[in-house]
């Protein structure tokens, strides 16, 4: 399969805990985007790379979260010292650019994380 | 980027053809509207999208209007695994390419 992929799948976990989510995109997309999705809502946008760089940030994605794709390949998004307010679903999506029209965005199965 | 407005749900009966409306009056000359689905506890998936022309893919078909301020989305023959969440999201050309998602349209589609 040479979709997009994000591991793990569901995560329960403790407030207070870290949790780390991971996100292998299509291998020749070149930019990676995360949302956040809750119930009954669409996704919401929260940062994305272009090949290594995070060149943008959402205002929801608090000091307690951090993303990084260190080889512009493989992303991770790290929630510290975790709220209940944190659980929904975390989807990421990859994408090639263009200069000239906006490429599609191919999303992965989400990682839903449950914060009891 | 301009904001659209789609209705909350919407039914349509197995073979029959589905039309999601979207508005987007405030959509500006540099925009496309992208059509994205999310079936139940997966991602959303890419449908189609278009600047001004009308576009059909093996998925679907768009028609924008003349003056672009609305546009519906066809499913010419609906099955029950098109039973979804229709997202319809305007984006600018260039920068970020961040997709802005409101509440969608929730197609069901029944035997």
């Amino acid at each position: 399969d040479t979709g997009v992929s994000q591991d793990p799948r569901h995560k329960i976990t403790k407030r207070g805990q870290n949790v780390t989510f991971r996100c292998d995109p299509i291998s020749e997309h070149n930019r990676l985007y995360w949302y956040r999705q809750t119930l009954g809502q669409g996704p919401e946008f929260l940062t994305y790379f272009q090949n290594e760089a995070q060149l943008e940030k959402s205002r929801l994605l608090s000091n307690r979260f951090s993303a990084e794709r260190p080889k512009g390949s493989f992303s991770t998004l790290e929630i510290q010292r975790t709220e209940q307010g944190d659980s929904a679903m975390y989807l990421c999506a990859s994408s090639l650019t263009s200069t000239t029209l906006p490429y599609e965005q191919y999303f992965g199965p989400g990682t839903r994380l449950t914060v009891t | 980027d301009a904001k659209t407005t789609q209705p909350p749900s919407m039914d349509c009966a197995e073979g029959r053809a589905a039309n999601l409306p979207c508005n987007h009056s405030t959509i500006s000359g540099n925009e496309y509207v992208y059509w994205y689905r999310q079936i139940h506890s997966q991602g959303p998936q890419y449908i189609i999208h278009g600047l001004k022309n009308n576009e059909t893919n093996e998925m679907a078909s768009l028609i924008i209007t003349e003056d672009r301020k609305s546009s519906t989305l066809i499913l010419p023959h609906a099955t029950l695994r098109d039973t979804a969440v229709y997202y319809c999201i305007v984006r600018i050309r260039g920068g970020t390419d961040k997709l802005i998602f409101g509440t969608g349209t929730r197609l069901q589609v029944f035997p």
